[in-house]
């Protein structure tokens, strides 16, 4: 069975200060891959998608960036986290094929301090 | 630019009740329609995906309809439970790539 992993669940860092959150997905091949940010009592902002190794699309211009180094593996990243850059950070994952649903990790609450 | 509205945004209702939640959206050209359910601080639980083709899902006490060309899906619960409790968010992908968009949820609370 297919299972999504997101670490870590939890973490505070300064302000000033580089990030990286990774998301690997086990028991399946060739996925789209998602991070979304959703802010306290708000909906899912897509922040970056993937459908292949190396290629990123970002929805939104920001302090963020996005890698998929690997297949299975996305790492979403920043150089120098603003205190905007607090939420609750979820990835997804989603077979190519329109008949089969998305799966999300447990999320990754960030809190810039 | 697909646009997703739920409404309501809350929702509180009794134990026992039957209710329906509403999802909107701009941009007819869909694939599918997912609708999840999230607890306070936890990921999001898949609970009916309907592709455009279909016109609806059912899961238990769950019935989903879709009606692309009007851009409406509704998510019917029956007999609501306490643990029914959660935000139920909806989300449709769009034929134009593989994005997928989302609306801003509906907070359901059952009260026993």
């Amino acid at each position: 069975s297919q299972t999504i992993h997101q670490w870590p669940a939890t973490l505070v860092q300064p302000v000033g200060s580089p990030l990286s959150l990774e998301c690997t997905v086990e028991g399946t091949s060739n996925p789209n891959l998602y991070w979304y940010r959703q802010a306290a009592g708000r909906g899912l902002q897509l922040l970056f998608y993937s459908v292949g190794i190396g290629q990123i699309s970002s929805e939104v211009p920001q302090n963020l960036s996005a890698s998929r180094p690997q297949d299975r593996q996305f790492i979403l990243s920043s150089k120098k986290l603003l205190l905007s850059d607090s939420g609750f950070y979820l990835c997804a994952w989603k077979a190519r094929s329109h008949r089969i649903e998305a799966f999300f990790g447990q999320g990754t609450r960030l809190t810039v301090v | 630019k697909q646009e997703v509205t739920q409404i309501p945004a809350a929702l509180s209702v009794p134990e026992g009740e039957n209710l329906v939640l509403n999802c909107s959206f701009t941009d007819s050209a869909i694939y599918n329609l997912q609708w999840f359910r999230q607890d306070p601080g936890k990921g999001l639980t898949s609970l009916l995906l309907i592709q455009s083709s279909q016109r609806e899902q059912t899961s238990g006490r769950l019935n989903a309809s879709l009606d692309k060309s009007s851009g409406r899906s509704t998510l019917y619960i029956a007999a609501s439970q306490p643990g029914d409790s959660a935000t139920y968010l909806c989300a449709v992908q769009e034929t134009s790539g593989s994005r997928l968009t989302f609306g801003e949820g509906t907070q359901l609370t059952v009260n026993p």
